[in-house]
């Protein structure tokens, strides 16, 4: 596509409940990243993946945060028995090398109740 | 360790004044390349410029233009004769070999007044 997507745009949750939020990059870009961003603030790195590999999941900030990119491309960040703390936008951008700028997609916007 | 500070949380400016968004970064590397970027009320992140650390040329493109200094550490972005379509929040953000992420700053928000 022209540009990153992501789907759902907003979601809302209940406590406790599995979300999956899914990104699309743009076609032939190697890198993907997730970012966490609340409300008022920078985004705040989750993982970086390069082609299927996730070469960096540092910035989970707990093992409720699961991300995946299978085959090098769609990339899905679940987050299980959400918290309200984990309610922020939640970021995907691709680049095509690590010498790149990246490209980031609208955002999902996780509210959980 | 890496960090980027933007030591200004808001600036209000009125239309046609030009306005410089400060940026201070922290790296241990050598190789890096350093990002603008803008975020409009819609909420997307948009992508302005990009400079690595071999090339301090500084460009003027279009009203944007930027000042890389290697010796203080420092990014700073100008925008000349602002609009208000330029009222947004403005993130620098670095990238080096040493963790491949993209770090960002904290934001400045700008407003820019008719």
């Amino acid at each position: 596509g022209a540009g990153v997507s992501q789907s759902p745009r907003y979601k809302v949750a209940k406590r406790g409940q599995d979300v999956a939020l899914r990104c699309d990059p743009i076609s032939g870009h190697v890198s993907l990243f997730w970012y966490q961003q609340a409300l008022g603030q920078g985004p705040e790195f989750l993982t970086y993946f390069q082609n299927e590999a996730q070469l960096d999941k540092s910035g989970l900030p707990s093992d409720r945060f699961f991300a995946e990119r299978p085959e090098g491309s769609v990339s899905t960040l679940k987050i299980q028995r959400t918290q309200q703390e984990d309610s922020a936008v939640y970021l995907c951008a691709s680049s095509l090398g690590w010498n790149t700028e990246a490209f980031f997609g609208q955002g999902t916007r996780l509210t959980v109740v | 360790a890496q960090k980027v500070t933007q030591a200004q949380t808001e600036i209000s400016v009125v239309e046609k004044e030009d306005v410089t968004l400060d940026c201070v970064y922290e790296t241990r590397d050598t190789t890096y390349y350093l990002f603008w970027y803008k975020q409009p009320p819609s909420g997307e992140l948009v992508f302005l410029i990009r400079r690595n650390s071999f090339d301090e040329q500084n460009e003027i493109s279009g009203r944007y233009s930027w000042n890389f200094q290697k010796s203080t550490s420092s990014f700073n972005f100008t925008i000349t004769a602002s609009q208000v379509v330029d009222s947004a929040v403005y993130f620098c953000a670095l990238r080096d070999n040493y963790g491949q992420n993209f770090v960002f700053g904290p934001g400045t928000r700008l407003s820019v007044l008719p």
